[in-house]
């Protein structure tokens, strides 16, 4: 089905540990974003795309890595996860710069 | 800090009345937008409001742009149980690049 999806949806690791998060879009929308959502700090962005190959840091990076080889995929590393990451995390995509963005489901991440 | 805030922070109304919640945002914007979030899912863009527009309405929903004032209000008409969900804004900001900032979101409680 089209739209854009995240896997997997529960992640549950420890410390230290690298985890990446994946995130597909079938409309092949240039931008993507990566956000967290947390209480008390609403959506927070951490990454984005404006296409492939262009990666921008949005407010809060640190410990973060994307990369976006492919148009319809964005995926979000955490290279050393910190108890802090613990959060929901969600991706989304806009066909046009500062316009509508389509939001995944999301990935809740529970850093022990 | 976050360009756009939501208020009230929680609102909780019969089913039948008209809900009303407000965005205050600090710098020039673009355009503003609203998104409503369902407990436990994504995103879902309900409305957007351009700079140089004062009113829109979709279906049950009406947004007013005060850019003078730099807030924006979602007005929800003849409230349903299914409206019950988080609401929150987001605001382009000139200087933005290509992001949008989220606000941390009105709870609306709609009740039977």
């Amino acid at each position: 089905d089209a739209g854009i999806t995240q896997s997997p949806r529960y992640k549950i690791t420890e410390t230290g540990r690298q985890v990446t998060l994946m995130c597909h879009q079938t409309w092949s929308h240039s931008y993507m974003f990566w956000y967290r959502q947390d209480l008390g700090h609403g959506l927070r962005l951490i990454y984005y795309s404006a296409a492939a190959d262009i990666t921008d840091k949005g407010e809060v990076p640190d410990g973060y890595v994307v990369s976006r080889s492919k148009t319809e995929n964005f995926p979000l590393t955490l290279e050393s996860a910190t108890r802090s990451q613990t959060s929901v995390y969600f991706c989304a995509s806009s066909e046009l710069r500062r316009e509508t963005q389509y939001f995944g489901p999301g990935t809740r991440l529970l850093v022990l | 800090s976050q360009q756009g805030e939501e208020d009230p922070q929680a609102l909780s109304i019969q089913e039948g009345e008209n809900a009303t919640m407000n965005c205050s945002y600090k710098t020039s914007i673009n355009n503003l937008q609203w998104y409503r979030q369902n407990s436990g899912r994504g995103l879902v863009h309900l409305i957007l409001i351009r700079s140089n527009e004062r009113e829109k309405h979709s279906g049950r929903l009406r947004v007013t742009l005060d850019t003078s004032k730099k807030s924006s209000s979602l007005l929800i008409t003849a409230s349903r149980a299914a409206d019950t969900a988080s609401y929150f804004c987001a605001t382009d900001g000139e200087t933005s690049g290509s992001r949008l900032t989220f606000g941390e979101g009105t709870q609306l409680t709609v009740n039977p």
